[in-house]
């Protein structure tokens, strides 16, 4: 497809459990960045990749999320012993690479709900 | 450290109305600024951005921004409202090439009444 591509649309799950979210980048974008966006809230940053690499991991709130990008295209967020806290919508959003290239497209989020 | 406040997390307009959305940012460097839009059910969607240069900037739907540094300031605006304009918006800064991760405002909610 044309743009960036986020599955499940939505997930349910209960508190403890683990979950994946994954993100489609459109394609040749290098730059893919993960959000959170909690209810009434603007989107929070959580990481950013630069190809395969982490490049700022600084907005993941604990160690139970983690993210990887091993081919520098699609990306899977993961979370461990999910918490009712974690219930959010999670964006994603690609960026191409280039000087003076700084749009970053969003997906249509992921909605996670833990009971 | 970057932060970005929004006034008015509510904001209802006639249509035909002035639309005027308030953007104010933190920023220790030069900024980049951008206005995004988000439909139920949908992606963010960018409105409009300001990188350098121009400090009037034009975006897509008729909508319009001016960077004004002295005033830290990024307000949207449109000069007649459409009803399909009701939506969220978002005002985000980055600190531009090499750091471009952005911080988001909590969003003001458009009303357009009929």
């Amino acid at each position: 497809g044309a743009g960036v591509s986020q599955t499940p649309s939505n997930k349910v799950t209960e508190k403890g459990k683990y979950v994946e979210l994954r993100c489609d980048p459109i394609s040749g974008h290098t730059a893919l960045y993960w959000y959170r966006q909690s209810l009434g809230q603007g989107p929070e940053f959580l990481i950013y990749f630069q190809g395969t690499g982490a490049a700022d991991d600084s907005g993941l709130p604990n160690d139970r999320f983690f993210a990887v990008r091993p081919e520098g295209s699609v990306s899977t967020l993961k979370i461990q012993r999910t918490e009712r806290g974690d219930s959010a919508v999670y964006l994603c959003a690609s960026r191409s690479p280039g000087l003076g290239s700084n749009e970053q497209f969003f997906g249509p989020g992921t909605r996670l709900t833990v009971l | 450290a970057q932060s970005v406040t929004q006034l008015g997390s509510h904001v209802s307009v006639s249509e035909g109305a002035l639309v005027l959305l308030r953007c104010n940012y933190s920023s220790s460097v030069p900024p980049y600024l951008f206005w995004y839009v988000q439909y139920p059910n949908q992606g963010l969607q960018l409105l409009l951005k300001y990188t350098t240069g121009a400090t009037l900037v034009k975006g897509i739907n008729g909508f319009e921004a001016e960077f004004k540094k002295s005033e830290t300031s990024f307000h949207l605006t449109k000069p007649s409202a459409h009803m399909s304009d009701a939506a969220e918006y978002f005002c985000a800064v980055s600190e531009g090439f090499g750091n471009e991760k952005l911080t988001f405002g909590t969003g003001t909610r458009l009303t357009i009444i009929p």
